[in-house]
């Protein structure tokens, strides 16, 4: 089975710009998560999808913003980006499915605002 | 609110047993994680616990104690490879599905 996969995997954009990333979660995974990673925060939730709804949003501005398509597939968007945006951004996908119902990270979208 | 406590740094000797604390005061519950990651790589997941006890797997075990909000991840024999930051994370029930982070203990193994 495919892992969860995120493109871009870099990205450079300036101030003011807007940016989106694109998540496909593992086959058969409904639920999928964004995080955004910083050296100072750590992992911090951004927002949970699930059958293309939103079920949960983290404590993030309203820039930031995201979707789920009827294949699971996931897109965050981040508008008017500003410079302390820049940090790892990571999709994980769940089953929910059983115990334990782990989250599977995908290799993450590295953004630089400048 | 969600508080999650690791320690920031850890060092141990390879081949040594090391044991890194998680405590957690969360509103709601519903299992808590342990996850690895390498530096510059995703996290990937060691174990989880909800119920009281000790889970092992391999050279790696975890504890929970609910009513302490405590947990702790073990590692026997430690291997250079095992140095990584460890990331202790809380499930929050109640039909969503969202997983609070500590921030992380970064483990060195030195020779």
């Amino acid at each position: 089975k495919a892992g969860v996969t995120q493109t871009p995997r870099y990205l450079i954009k300036t101030r003011g710009q807007q940016v989106t990333l694109s998540c496909s979660p593992i086959s058969g995974h409904r639920s999928v998560s964004w995080y955004q990673q910083t050296p100072g925060q750590g992992l911090q939730f951004l927002f949970e999808y699930f059958s293309e709804t939103q079920r949960n949003k983290g404590n993030f501005p309203g820039r930031f913003s995201g979707r789920q398509f009827s294949n699971s597939r996931s897109e965050m968007n981040v508008s008017t980006l500003e410079l302390g945006d820049s940090a790892l951004y990571l999709c994980a996908s769940s089953s929910l499915t059983g115990t334990g119902a782990e989250q599977f990270f995908g290799p993450g979208t590295r953004l630089t605002v400048l | 609110g969600q508080n999650i406590d690791q320690p920031t740094e850890m060092t141990a000797t390879e081949g040594a047993i090391v044991q890194i604390n998680c405590t957690y005061q969360t509103s709601g519950f519903n299992g808590l994680f342990w996850y690895q990651q390498h530096a510059g790589e995703a996290p990937t997941f060691l174990s989880y616990n909800v119920l009281d006890g000790l889970e092992e797997k391999g050279r790696f075990s975890s504890f929970l104690s609910r009513s302490k909000g405590y947990s702790y991840l073990l590692l026997k024999e430690l291997q250079m490879k095992d140095s990584a930051s460890y990331l202790c994370a809380v499930l929050r029930g109640g039909g969503s599905y969202q997983l609070t982070f500590g921030k992380g203990t970064k483990l060195s193994v030195i020779p």
